[in-house]
């Protein structure tokens, strides 16, 4: 099946703790996306990558990193200097400037 | 980075009402789509518009793009309990690496 994965559904962070989320997808798409999405909120812009090895930040990219190794994958770190990382966590990908389609998300809580 | 305006916030509704859900932008855009999220869940593509004027239904579902590419709406008809969830309208424009713009979002909640 042809589609977007994301892991896992429910990440915990302690402090100062590095956490980095999975999402994969085999839909041949070249470029990916990282949203956050906060409670009663919309979606907000990470990071996204057009091409591998190449990705720029969105509105909200402070205290967070991300790699375009492959083009089926782009991680995202949550670092420790992100002083409020809960929230949800979406993962979307499309063929260039095209409809994207979303992951099924990652839910990170802190302890 | 710029928001849609999305109204309304939320809505309850009773099962076999009709809904009507709609988003406005200061700047135009070549597509509008709309999305539903179940909690939880990421959200899932429901209608996509390419042109000014389109019409378009998908099932029980109906979306406009607006005459003048700054606005669309979402009908539902006969709503029943599965169509609980979030609902937004994201506008994308041609040559925008970013892409979509989202709306904040429908909260609709269908009573029995």
């Amino acid at each position: 099946d042809g589609g977007i994965t994301q892991s896992p559904k429910y990440l915990f962070r302690k402090e100062g703790q590095n956490v980095t989320l999975s999402c994969e997808q085999n839909l041949n798409h070249d470029a990916m996306y990282w949203y956050r999405q906060d409670p009663g909120q919309g979606l907000r812009l990470i990071y996204y990558s057009q091409i591998v090895n190449d990705f720029q930040k969105g509105d909200i990219a402070e205290g967070y990193s991300v790699s375009r190794e492959k083009k089926e994958s782009f991680p995202l770190t949550v670092t420790s200097a992100q002083k409020n990382p809960t929230a949800f966590y979406l993962c979307a990908s499309s063929m260039v400037q095209e409809t994207q389609y979303f992951g099924p998300g990652t839910r990170l809580l802190v302890l | 980075g710029q928001q849609l305006n999305q109204s309304p916030q939320s809505m309850f509704i009773q099962e076999g009402e009709d809904v009507s859900m709609n988003c406005t932008s200061s700047s135009i855009f070549n597509t509008w789509l709309w999305y539903k999220q179940d909690p939880g869940e990421g959200p899932v593509l429901l209608i996509a518009l390419y042109k000014a004027g389109e019409l378009t239904s998908n099932g029980r579902l109906t979306a406009q793009f607006g005459i003048t590419r700054k606005d669309s709406f979402l009908n539902i008809s006969a709503s029943i309990p599965s169509d609980v969830g979030i609902y937004f309208c994201a506008g994308l424009l041609s040559g925008s690496a970013r892409q979509l713009t989202f709306g904040s979002g429908t909260q609709l909640t269908v009573l029995p």
